[in-house]
């Protein structure tokens, strides 16, 4: 079935260095769709970026990101990490597979940005 | 911006209790979900529904019902509780065309804990 891997639980970074947040996934599908969501600490996750455009780079809120079919990734990235970003991010698939409705989520990467 | 309200924010119950999370969002997306935080395991679909009267089966159900009595509400229903079921919850809504998971739009959560 459908899956997603976010292969790093933490990832700690000093102020100022580049981000890299990776993500792969599995599907059958040819039309995938995928996600950034955000988690702040004591407010609701909420939607990053998206994407299911092949070789678009889609950008928000400084983040950016690049749906490439031929390797089936969606690496999150920033060229220089804040304080504020630390959070937890999760990637994610929609199950257009299946039909479904439903996102298939990774296990989410925790963002640690120390001064 | 969709607007999805969840209650109580807090809840502590004893093993064996009843509990019911509430869930209401006023922007009519046909979907709405259930979903569990913990660490190490992300979030996990419990039950999720695609209209009123509608209850679809996630991917960690057991121990929980869950019930759509209106487009708007969607609650969940702990009978027996167990220590197990100490989380965080999340509820959330989408829009979604032909089965296909668009933006979720999560509540600010409810936490919880089963002594």
């Amino acid at each position: 079935g459908d899956s997603v891997t976010q292969k790093e639980g933490l990832v700690t970074l000093t102020e100022g260095l580049p981000v890299m947040l990776n993500c792969t996934y599995q599907t059958i599908y040819s039309n995938a769709f995928l996600f950034w969501y955000v988690h702040y600490l004591n407010e609701s996750p909420r939607l990053l970026l998206k994407s299911s455009t092949d070789n678009k780079r889609t950008e928000h809120q400084g983040f950016h990101a690049t749906l490439h079919k031929s390797s089936s990734s969606f690496h999150l990235q920033k060229s220089s990490a804040q304080l504020s970003d630390s959070a937890l991010y999760y990637c994610a698939l929609s199950d257009r597979a299946g039909n479904t409705g439903k996102l298939i989520f990774g296990l989410g990467t925790t963002l640690q940005v120390q001064p | 911006e969709a607007a999805v309200t969840q209650s109580p924010r807090n809840k502590v119950t004893v093993t064996g209790g009843n509990v019911t999370l509430s869930c209401r969002q006023t922007n009519s997306h046909n979907y709405m979900y259930w979903y569990r935080q913990d660490t190490g395991h992300g979030l996990r679909l419990i039950h999720y529904s695609y209209g009123a009267g509608n209850l679809q089966i996630g991917d960690v159900p057991d121990g929980y019902k869950a019930t759509r009595t209106t487009q708007e509400d969607f609650f969940l229903l702990l009978e027996l509780a167990s220590p197990s079921q100490t989380s965080l919850y999340f509820c959330a809504s989408s829009d979604a065309v032909g089965g296909s998971a668009e933006t979720l739009y999560f509540g600010s959560g409810t936490r919880l804990t089963v002594l």
